[in-house]
């Protein structure tokens, strides 16, 4: 069975340019999480779906970032524009319906300079 | 607010057992990780514990849980030099509510 897949792995970017984060959850899935993770700190969330809702999105901050999950599959997550501080480690999970394990992928590590 | 505290640093000789320690904050976590991270890697769910259970045990790896404390650790024998990598604690308080971690516990493994 494939696990989370995330692209791109690694993304280096200009202050003030956009930027984007894909992920493709396990099949079946329906809840997924977008995290963040900055150096030497643990993952933080940002938002989560039940399949196409964001039923989380509280910690994402909405005047730069945005998240979408039309079809309840996979996910996009955006930054506009990214600032220095946005640099850090973008993961994705997963959990099926009825469990409590969450499965992550390899994350996206951004780097704005 | 929810808090996970466990300690950054953990060294050990390749053969001995590691204690890997966390505390939490939050009474209503029902469930309890330990996540593994290896460099450039995502999160490795390693084990988990409900926090109706004192112990788990699962090949090399212990889950003690002290609920009354609100104390968790990780209990690796045998430790390999594979098993260097930064393990991180977590709790949720429903199955599929976000994951609050801890800052992780750096292990080394001297060989």
């Amino acid at each position: 069975e494939a696990g989370v897949v995330q692209s791109p792995r690694y993304k280096i970017i200009e202050k003030k340019q956009p930027v984007a984060f894909w992920c493709n959850p396990i099949s079946g899935h329906n809840t997924l999480y977008w995290y963040l993770q900055n150096l030497g700190q643990g993952p933080e969330l940002l938002i989560r779906y039940e399949n196409e809702e964001a039923v989380d999105d509280s910690q994402l901050p909405k005047d730069r970032f945005s998240a979408e999950r039309l079809k309840g599959v996979d996910s996009t997550l955006k930054i506009q524009p990214a600032e220095l501080g946005d640099s850090a480690v973008y993961l994705c999970a997963s959990t099926p319906p009825g469990s409590n394990e969450q499965f992550f992928g390899p994350g996206t590590r951004l780097t704005v300079l | 607010g929810e808090d996970v505290e466990q300690s950054l640093f953990l060294s050990v000789r390749e053969g001995d057992s590691s204690v890997i320690n966390c505390t939490y904050t939050d009474s209503s976590s029902t469930y309890l990780y330990w996540y593994k991270q290896e460099p450039g890697a995502g999160l490795q769910l390693l084990t988990y514990i409900f926090s109706n259970m004192d112990m788990k045990q699962d090949q090399r790896l212990t889950v003690l849980l002290n609920k009354k404390d609100k104390h968790l650790s990780l209990r690796i024998a045998d430790t390999q030099t594979g098993d260097s990598a930064i393990y991180f604690c977590a709790e949720s308080a429903q199955g599929n509510t976000p994951l609050v971690f801890g800052k992780g516990t750096r292990l080394s493994v001297i060989a």
